[in-house]
C-alpha cells in the first residue's frame, strides 16, 4: 500500500528540548516536503527537498532544519523548540523532476500534533 | 504570490442536498489542482486531482472542475450524506517557489440527519 508514515502521531515536549519527527515514503517519490497547519493561517510550507541531498525553504523555515540522505526518509529536526511551533505537522510527498511527474498527485502522511510547553 | 481562496468557510446542508464548494487562485500558472478531505485531528485524504490541461474529474459522488484561464475550481458533491462532513481543502501545485502546494483555508461542512 503506498503510503507515507510519520512519527510520533503526538508528542508534548518542553522548551529547548531538541525533537525530530520522522517521515517515510513507500514509493519512490523524489519530492518531499513539509507542512505545518495552524488555525486561521491554513497549511504552510516548511521545507521541501527536490531529491536526495537537495533541500530548500519553504515559506516557514525559521526554527527547523531538515535532511535527505535517503530518497525514502525526510525527518523535520526542532533543534530547540519554542511555545510557537506548537502545530499539527505534515509531511508528503509526490513525483517532481518535470512537468509530467509534478502533474502528480500529493499523499500526505497522518500528521503529528506537537505541543512545546 | 499564489493565493486560493474557498468559499464558503462553513457549510450546513441536510441529508441529500447536493452542495456546491468553490475555490478560486490568482495565478493560472500551475501543474494541477487537488481536492483533500481532513477530518477533525486527522490527516489529509486526497479526493480528486486535476491536472492543468483537464476540465473535470470524477469519483463516485464527487465531481470537481477546473477553469484555469479563470482561476476556479468546483467540487460538487452529490446526495450528501452524514459521512461526508469535514473539512474540504483545495491545493494548487504552483510552477515556481519550489512547485509547493498552495493551500486555501478550506470549507467546513456538516451534513444533517
Amino acid at each position: 500500500e503506498a503510503q507515507v508514515t510519520q512519527n510520533p502521531r503526538y508528542l508534548i515536549t518542553v522548551t529547548g528540548k531538541k525533537l525530530t519527527v520522522t517521515c517515510s515514503q513507500n514509493m519512490n517519490h523524489e519530492y518531499m516536503s513539509w507542512y505545518r497547519q495552524d488555525p486561521g493561517l491554513g497549511l504552510r510550507q516548511i521545507y521541501y527537498s527536490m531529491n536526495v541531498e537537495v533541500t530548500d525553504k519553504g515559506d516557514v523555515p525559521e526554527g527547523y532544519k531538515v535532511s535527505r540522505k535517503e530518497k525514502r526518509n525526510f525527518p523535520l529536526i526542532l533543534e530547540s523548540p519554542s511555545p510557537n511551533q506548537t502545530s499539527l505537522y505534515f509531511c508528503a510527498s509526490s513525483w517532481g523532476r518535470g512537468p509530467s511527474r509534478l502533474n502528480t498527485e500529493a499523499f500526505f502522511g497522518q500528521g503529528t500534533r506537537l505541543t512545546v510547553v | 504570490k499564489q493565493e486560493v481562496t474557498q468559499i464558503p468557510a462553513a457549510l450546513s446542508v441536510p441529508e441529500g442536498e447536493n452542495l456546491v464548494l468553490n475555490c478560486s487562485f490568482t495565478d493560472s500558472a500551475i501543474y494541477n489542482l487537488q481536492w483533500f478531505r481532513q477530518d477533525p485531528g486527522k490527516g489529509l485524504t486526497s479526493l480528486l486531482l486535476i491536472q492543468s490541461s483537464q476540465r473535470e474529474q470524477t469519483s463516485g459522488r464527487l465531481n470537481a472542475s477546473l477553469d484555469k484561464s479563470s482561476g476556479r475550481s468546483t467540487l460538487y458533491i452529490a446526495a450528501s450524506q452524514p459521512g461526508d462532513s469535514a473539512t474540504y481543502l483545495c491545493a494548487v501545485r504552483v510552477t515556481e517557489y519550489g512547485n509547493k502546494l498552495v493551500f486555501g483555508a478550506g470549507t467546513i461542512l456538516r451534513v444533517k440527519s
